[in-house]
């Protein structure tokens, strides 16, 4: 069945660099995509969203990339730091559900 | 503003008892969404409810499994006679009538069945 699925399970970089989270999605239906950070023991935090209209939306450090043709979404995180590590998820939304879709996550770690 | 509320945060039951789980939205929120989630897994869609409405119980088991979310009070999550496998993570999540995608998640509520 459709899907989100995320390229890898974990990341580890260095304190100041900038992060990349990758997502692949399978359904073209889908019209709505938000990034959560998920510490442990923690419900998941909203980050940014996109809608599919756009192919880039930018807030606070970090930035959200949608690449409609090859149904492929980014976090960029700028100037990672340590407070940054957590399992990142992204979600879609096809346009006739109800129900956001969760990929399995990747798990961010900031080296100091 | 508080955020969305869940209790409790872990609960423990032995195989056979019935779990209740509690979330009160976001003020100002009408929208209720519940979530499995399993260790080192993303969350699963359960049911989407709005007050004294289920709109979507698509991902929610058909035995022993029940969602409300009465004009009063908050939304239950219900599960009865429960299993080991029952033992999750339960999210709710709640959204504004208008932005019905941004979803607003609590804190969970930590099941372990023994």
């Amino acid at each position: 069945g459709e899907s989100v699925g995320l390229h890898l399970p974990t990341l580890s970089v260095q304190e100041g660099d900038n992060s990349i989270i990758n997502c692949a999605y399978s359904n073209s239906a889908s019209d709505y995509f938000i990034w959560y950070k998920q510490e442990s023991g923690k419900g998941p935090q909203f980050i940014i969203d996109i809608r599919s209209n756009m192919d880039k939306r930018q807030g606070q450090r970090v930035t959200v990339l949608l690449n409609k043709t090859v149904k492929h979404l980014s976090l960029q995180i700028a100037a990672t730091q340590p407070g940054d590590s957590a399992v990142y998820f992204c979600a879609e939304k096809p346009g006739n559900n109800n129900d956001m879709r969760f990929g399995a996550g990747t798990r961010l770690t900031v080296k100091p | 503003n508080a955020g969305v509320m869940q209790n409790p945060r872990h609960l423990v039951r032995r195989r056979g008892q019935e779990a209740r789980l509690r979330c009160s939205p976001m003020k100002g929120h009408s929208h209720v969404y519940w979530y499995r989630q399993l260790p080192e897994e993303g969350l699963k869609f359960m049911v989407y409810l709005q007050k004294e409405n289920i709109i979507d119980e698509s991902g929610m088991p058909k035995e022993r499994f029940s969602a409300e979310f009465p004009k009063e009070g908050p939304s239950i999550l219900r599960i009865q006679q429960v299993v080991r496998g029952d033992s999750a993570a339960y999210f709710c999540a709640s959204s504004p009538p208008v932005r019905q995608e941004t979803q607003y998640f609590g804190p969970g509520t930590r099941l372990l069945v023994l």
